[in-house]
């Protein structure tokens, strides 16, 4: 199946620094790219989707100004955490959904590993 | 109301048992549904797609009942490594909804 990747797969930063987090589809091209937030015993969350060109639709509650997603290609997304906090700890997932057959419809989605952000 | 609600669990049974896990579902303009399996502080994995006239893929085999909004997930001769988080997923229209899962511990 299709492969996508993360970096990096943990982190641990000081509380008020930003983390960058890259997320690539490594043999399909991306039009769309989802960003999920999954908190110790709980489900995955959508915060942002992401087409390629243009600018992310986030969720509601999810602040466009701390979590700024960047789609320059269709093989890259990054998710930047600003000013990070130690509530922002969490297991940050990234999902790219490749188009499919002839019709050009979009069904599959690929998750990548995720990357652990620890927040001290 | 959650959008997808299942049972956390966890369920523990022996090697060999079969054990079912369900889902209930609020938004009946879903249209798309899948049961994803996730190891720990792993990403989750689909495990398989769900149908209207039901699925089986070996030992697993899903079923849906949209008049119900419920989706069932039977695993029969559950091994060790069947243990892990499996969480009921729907898709309403583009975006996949994640249930918060369902654990299961299989032991020797």
């Amino acid at each position: 199946g299709a492969v996508v990747s993360q970096h990096p797969s943990w982190v641990i930063c000081k509380s008020g620094t930003s983390v960058k987090i890259e997320c690539r589809s490594l043999d399909f091209q991306a039009t769309t790219m989802f960003w999920y937030r999954q908190f110790p015993k709980q489900s995955l969350m959508l915060m942002a989707t992401s087409n390629e060109g243009s600018k992310a639709t986030y969720e509601q509650g999810v602040e466009k100004d701390k979590f700024l997603i960047n789609h320059a290609s269709l093989t890259l997304s990054t998710l930047t955490v600003t000013s990070a906090h130690p509530e922002d700890s969490s297991f940050y997932i990234c999902s790219a959904r490749a188009s499919l057959g002839t019709s050009g419809t979009s069904y599959e989605q690929y998750f990548g590993p995720g990357t652990r952000l620890t927040v001290t | 109301r959650k959008e997808v609600e299942q049972d956390p669990g966890p369920f523990n049974v022996p090697e060999g048992a079969t054990v079912a896990f369900n889902c209930t579902y609020s938004n009946s303009a879903s249209q798309s549904f899948f049961w994803y399996r996730q190891d720990c502080r792993k990403e989750p994995k689909l495990l398989m797609s769900v149908y209207s006239s039901g699925n089986e893929d070996g030992r697993f085999t899903a079923q849906l009942n949209r008049a119900s909004q419920y989706i069932s997930l039977l695993i029969r001769d559950s091994k060790l490594s069947d243990s892990a988080t499996y969480l009921c997923v729907v898709r309403p229209f583009q975006k996949l909804v994640f249930g918060t899962g369902t654990r299961l511990l299989v032991s020797p």
